[in-house]
């Protein structure tokens, strides 16, 4: 079956302790992105990777690093997390930029 | 920036009665794609539209769209209470090639 898959789906974790969200697709896409959503701000794109070793800045980079050194995989770190990046998670891949997305069923991140 | 804004924010309909859901956006785009979202979960596609392209059918779902005014709009007709979603437009391509920038989103609901 085609899809995006994250994990973990829920975590909560405290201000400053480095996480990974994983985020991997079974489609062979050359596009993968990241998003947050948060009421009242619809999703906004953290990061993207046209392909492998590509990546590019989003609309709200700060405080997020991602690398993509398998086409398949593009994981999403927190560095030094902190209560701002309490958010709703979502990953998706397409075979490129242009074409509709594959969304992940999200990560529910809470930093407190 | 988010680039689309949507209107309405919220739509509240009867089971059989249309829908329809508006779009802007402000810079060139190489297309147009309209996402629903059930709450809290990830975004299916609905439809892409491009920007050479003036209107599109699938299905109860018909899209339009207008680059001389950088807009589009989501018709979806004979709705269902399934149909209770948030839904979303989303602009690819453009000046920001590899950027995908969405709207705020349409909040419907469809009484039975």
């Amino acid at each position: 079956e085609a899809q995006v898959t994250q994990n973990p789906r829920y975590l909560i974790t405290v201000t400053g302790k480095k996480l990974t969200v994983t985020c991997s697709q079974n489609m062979n896409h050359e596009y993968m992105s990241w998003y947050r959503q948060d009421p009242g701000l619809g999703l906004r794109q953290i990061y993207y990777s046209m392909n492998v070793e590509v990546t590019d800045k989003g609309d709200v980079p700060e405080g997020y690093k991602v690398s993509r050194k398998e086409k398949r995989n593009f994981p999403l770190i927190l560095e030094s997390p902190s209560p701002n990046q309490t958010s709703l998670y979502f990953c998706a891949s397409s075979l490129t930029a242009t074409y509709e997305q594959y969304f992940g069923p999200g990560t529910r991140l809470t930093v407190t | 920036s988010q680039q689309g804004e949507e209107d309405p924010q919220a739509l509240s309909i009867q089971e059989g009665e249309n829908a329809t859901m508006n779009c802007s956006y402000k810079t060139s785009i190489n297309n147009l794609q309209w996402y629903r979202q059930n709450s809290g979960r990830g975004l299916v596609h609905l439809i892409l539209i491009r920007s050479n392209e003036r209107e599109k059918h699938s299905g109860r779902l018909r899209v339009t769209l207008d680059t001389s005014k950088k807009s589009s709009s989501l018709l979806i007709t004979a709705s269902r209470a399934a149909d209770t979603a948030s839904y979303f437009c989303a602009t690819a391509g453009g000046t920001s090639y590899g950027k995908l920038t969405f709207g705020q989103g349409t909040i419907l609901t469809v009484h039975p």
